[in-house]
């Protein structure tokens, strides 16, 4: 099974502040990474798929990027809306796999 | 595009559960449906994908002989039943719609979830 290993676990930010969050495949998934925000007591929502496309209706200042097996979800000028967790997924075999999650909290 | 599940409940620990997803406002069979978990303050864990159009089911190792996955064309439902339960399949069950261009795109629709308690 391809193992993803997501970092950090908390991230603690204020408004206006760019957060970067980071999964690595513990092997190569070519691009096929998707990131969700999840707030407390809802479902998922998807962000970004095959790595770094954005969902329609997705805000610009969520993106996605790679390098190897490396994955990055940036959100630039944080809002008060993306205080929330954040999830990595491996779409490329099954099983499919998600990361452990990134609460992004308030400071 | 609406899913809702139903069917969650407390049960015992060797007892059996159907859990259904009634799905709306998309072609159902031209879809990778799933079922995703999350246990009380855990992360998510993928649990089965079935392709409605073409059949093709995947499980995740965890629940492989205990649950089954299908589906129902006609009435665009999506169900999950659930054998031998444990304590630790207690979650909340989502029922989400992958990417039309395939799983490989990601879940871009959820269900708001059902929750299953295990508990003796």
């Amino acid at each position: 099974d391809i193992q993803m290993t997501q970092s950090p676990s908390f991230v603690s930010a204020s408004v206006g502040d760019r957060v970067t969050i980071t999964c690595r495949a513990s092997q190569g998934i070519t691009n096929w990474l998707a990131w969700y925000q999840q707030k407390p007591g809802k479902p998922p929502t998807l962000l970004i798929y095959a790595a770094s496309s954005l969902q329609s209706g997705v805000p610009s200042r969520f993106s996605g990027s790679k390098s190897g097996t490396d994955f990055t979800l940036t959100i630039n000028n944080l809002q008060p809306e993306d205080f929330a967790t954040y999830y990595c997924q491996q779409a490329n075999t099954f099983p499919l796999t998600f990361g452990g999650g990134t609460n992004v909290e308030s400071k | 595009v609406q899913l809702m599940e139903s069917g969650g409940g407390l049960v015992k620990p060797g007892e059996s559960l159907r859990l259904s997803c009634v799905t709306s406002g998309f072609t159902f069979t031209s879809h990778y449906m799933n079922w995703v978990r999350q246990a009380p303050g855990k992360g998510l864990e993928w649990v089965a994908t079935l392709h409605p159009g073409n059949n093709y089911i995947f499980y995740a190792d965890s629940v492989k002989g205990r649950f089954t996955i299908s589906g129902d064309i006609a009435a665009k439902y999506l169900f999950l039943q659930l054998d031998s339960l444990r304590v630790d399949d207690s979650a909340v069950y989502y029922c989400a719609r992958a990417h039309l261009s395939g799983y490989n795109f990601g879940f871009d629709s959820w269900g708001q979830g059902t929750l299953v308690a295990v508990s003796s």
